[in-house]
């Protein structure tokens, strides 16, 4: 199995620009969860989904982010428009089932740079 | 809000040296206790997990030590090797809850030669 697969792996985008990134959860999986990764902030659980269903978006930090999951094999975080402060890396995990204890495994992240 | 702390943020241990991180945590509904590691351009990747009905689990060189009363657990790696250089992250979640995950800020460890 590939894992989690992540593009792009790094990005740099000017501020107020859109940025979109992309993730392929393991097949079989049924959640998949969005992480922001910072030296200030460590890892904070952006959304997850549950059979492709927004369960908590609680985490997304403000309107400008937006995620979606139209299958089971593909979901997209999209920042519109970008700021110096999104500035981050960004993870996708994915694991399976919705029981105690489940495994989460991660994708090699997306380095963005907002300018 | 806080609800995973974690020390020492950095940390430095000789080869064969043992290597202890804490962490503490908050919300008494936790029942889920991963330790993660992640090495530098990948993502973090399960290392060992406890669940609070016991005090200790060990797997290879890798022993967590949980406290339920005192709402504190670690991470000690004995006889620490360089290739254990890596960021730790402790986690915590709540039963039910699949892998919604509340993290510690991380802990980078060093281990020289």
């Amino acid at each position: 199995d590939a894992g989690v697969i992540q593009s792009p792996r790094h990005e740099v985008t000017e501020m107020g620009q859109e940025v979109t990134l992309r993730c392929k959860p393991i097949s079989g999986h049924n959640s998949l969860f969005w992480y922001r990764q910072t030296m200030m902030r460590g890892l904070e659980l952006l959304i997850y989904f549950n059979n492709n269903v927004p369960i908590d978006d609680s985490g997304m930090p403000e309107d400008r982010f937006s995620a979606k999951m139209p299958n089971a094999s593909f979901s997209t975080l999209k920042i519109q428009p970008s700021e110096p402060r999104d500035s981050a890396v960004y993870f996708c995990a994915s694991s399976l089932g919705t029981g105690r204890n489940t495994e989460a495994f991660f994708g090699q992240g997306t380095r963005l740079t907002v300018v | 809000q806080q609800q995973v702390k974690q020390s020492p943020q950095s940390l430095i241990v000789q080869k064969g040296g043992i290597s202890i991180i804490n962490c503490a945590y908050e919300n008494t509904a936790f029942d889920y206790f991963p330790w993660y590691q992640q090495f530098p351009g990948k993502g973090p990747a399960l290392l060992i997990a406890i669940r609070p009905d016991v005090s200790e689990k060990k797997e290879g060189r890798f022993t967590i030590s949980f406290n339920k009363s005192a709402k504190q657990f670690s991470l000690h790696i004995m006889d620490s090797q360089p290739g254990d250089s890596a960021t730790y992250f402790c986690a915590a979640n709540r039963g039910g809850t699949a892998s919604k995950l509340t993290f510690g800020t991380g802990t980078r460890l060093q281990v020289t030669l």
